[in-house]
C-alpha cells in the first residue's frame, strides 16, 4: 500500500494568495483527518470526515479555511486568503479503526 | 485544562539507559490510548497501542493507569535511533487528542 499521499510536499506563497492542499487516504479507510503542526502549538486537529462527511470542524481556525471530501479517495484543504501565521506543516491522516496513519505532510510557508 | 498533557522535555539520556515518559489525560471516559513517534521533519507514526493490561514490544513497554488517568512509555536499553519526539494520543468518543510531545535525545 502506498500509504497516505499528500501534495504538494512544500508550498511557498505570498500573503493573500489561495492555497490548496491535497490528500489521498489509504484505500478502504473511512476516516480522514486534517492536522496542522507548529512549534508553538504542536499538532492541532482541524477537521475530520467519516465516509466523506465532515463530522467535526471545530478546529478550523476561521472562515479562511475550508475542507472538502468529494469522494472516498480525495480531500482538499483550502486557505483563502493565506496569511503568514498560516505557515505550518499540514498533515492528512486516515484510519479504519482508532489507529491513524499520517501522510508525509505539506510544509506551507506564507511570506 | 488541556485534554492531554505531556512533559515536553527534552530528555537527554546516554545510550543504554532506561527512560520513561508519562502522559496525563483529563477525561475519565477516554477509551483508546496510543503512543506515536515523530522524527524530525517527518510525520507521526504509530509506535504502539496502550492496553489496560499493559503491553510490551521489545524494548518498549506501555502502561495505562485509569485510576490516575495517565499512560506511560518505558524504553529500555536506549539506542541512538530512539531519538525522536514521542506523542501520546487519547481518544474520547469520536475525538482524538494529541499531546504536544516529549523530545528524547539518546547520546553516544
Amino acid at each position: 500500500d502506498a500509504g497516505v499521499i499528500q501534495s504538494p510536499r512544500h508550498e511557498v506563497t505570498e500573503m493573500g494568495q489561495e492555497v490548496t492542499l491535497r490528500c489521498k487516504p489509504i484505500s478502504g479507510h473511512d476516516y480522514l483527518f486534517w492536522y496542522r503542526q507548529t512549534m508553538m502549538r504542536g499538532l492541532e486537529l482541524l477537521i475530520y470526515f467519516n465516509n466523506n462527511v465532515p463530522i467535526d470542524d471545530s478546529g478550523m481556525p476561521e472562515d479562511r479555511f475550508s475542507a472538502k471530501m468529494p469522494n472516498a479517495s480525495f480531500s482538499t484543504l483550502k486557505i483563502q486568503p493565506s496569511e503568514p501565521r498560516d505557515s505550518a506543516v499540514y498533515f492528512c491522516a486516515s484510519s479504519l479503526g482508532p489507529e491513524q496513519y499520517f501522510g508525509p505532510g505539506t510544509r506551507l510557508t506564507v511570506t | 485544562r488541556k485534554e492531554v498533557e505531556q512533559d515536553p522535555g527534552p530528555f537527554n539520556v546516554p545510550e543504554g539507559a532506561t527512560v520513561a515518559f508519562n502522559c496525563t489525560y483529563s477525561n475519565s471516559a477516554s477509551q483508546s490510548f496510543f503512543w506515536y513517534r515523530q522524527d524530525c521533519r517527518k510525520e507521526p507514526k504509530l509506535l504502539m497501542s496502550v492496553y489496560s493490561s499493559g503491553n510490551e514490544d521489545g524494548r518498549f513497554t506501555a502502561q495505562l493507569n485509569r485510576a490516575s488517568q495517565y499512560i506511560s512509555l518505558l524504553i529500555r536499553d536506549s539506542k541512538l535511533s530512539d531519538s525522536a519526539t514521542y506523542l501520546c494520543v487519547v481518544t474520547t468518543g469520536n475525538q482524538f487528542y494529541f499531546g504536544t510531545g516529549t523530545s528524547l535525545t539518546v547520546i553516544p
